[in-house]
């Protein structure tokens, strides 16, 4: 069945240094989306991609789709306390609506 | 609504006993999802409500579990005969799609099912 990797696991980085997680689907995607989940809620909507090759940004943060619409990245410039928290990305496609998410990316930020 | 509410928020049950998780979705949206997530992962699908009717559970894990969504709003996710597995965070979302394909999804706040 369809799967979503996402890579790292784990990030640590000091407060003010960039942040990126990775995201790869075994099958073409119809549209990816990116949540947040602070620790102990539940996941936030971020934004989503339906394009090819498309890019969106949201004042620090940066997000691309791949122009195979396979991948995609979540990029954080300068890192603050309040990024903290678990990043996913969720790859549409089921032909009902259903998201398939990724494992995540836990961030943690270093003041 | 204001948002997705679930209830209970937490819940303990002794292995064998039956639960019923609630989910109140976002007044007038037309999708329901249920998914299991399990401490350190993702959320995992497990089944899918266009309004009253049930499209797709091929998420569910065993027939151990059932949803339900009578009327087209309120959701009950129920799990027969609980076993240690079972146990992780049950989040329920809502969406305003009305077809397939897919679109921004609501999450409430969980349900934290312990079996002991």
């Amino acid at each position: 069945g369809q799967q979503v990797m996402q890579i790292p696991q784990y990030q640590h980085v000091q407060e003010g240094e960039d942040f990126t997680t990775y995201c790869n689907s075994s099958t073409t995607l119809s549209n990816i989306q990116w949540y947040k989940q602070r620790p102990g809620g539940h996941p936030v909507f971020l934004i989503q991609l339906v394009k090819s090759g498309e890019v969106k940004k949201q004042k620090r943060l940066t997000f691309q789709f791949g122009e195979a619409k396979k991948n995609s990245s979540l990029h954080i410039t300068a890192t603050q306390t309040t990024d903290v928290g678990t990043y996913f990305c969720a790859g549409g496609g089921g032909s009902q609506g259903n998201l398939i998410f990724g494992k995540g990316t836990k961030l943690s930020v270093k003041p | 609504g204001a948002g997705v509410s679930q209830s209970p928020r937490y819940k303990v049950a002794k292995r064998g006993q039956d639960v019923a998780l609630r989910c109140d979705p976002i007044s007038g949206h037309v999708s329901l999802f249920w998914y299991q997530q399990a401490l350190g992962q993702g959320p995992e699908f497990l089944t899918y409500f266009q309004n009253e009717a049930q499209l797709d559970k091929s998420g569910l894990p065993s027939d151990r579990f059932f949803a339900e969504r009578p009327e087209g709003s309120v959701s009950t996710l129920k799990i027969q005969r609980t076993q240690q597995e079972d146990s992780a965070v049950y989040l329920c979302a809502s969406s305003n799609l009305a077809g397939p394909g897919t679109d921004t999804q609501y999450f409430g706040p969980g349900t934290r099912l312990t079996v002991l």
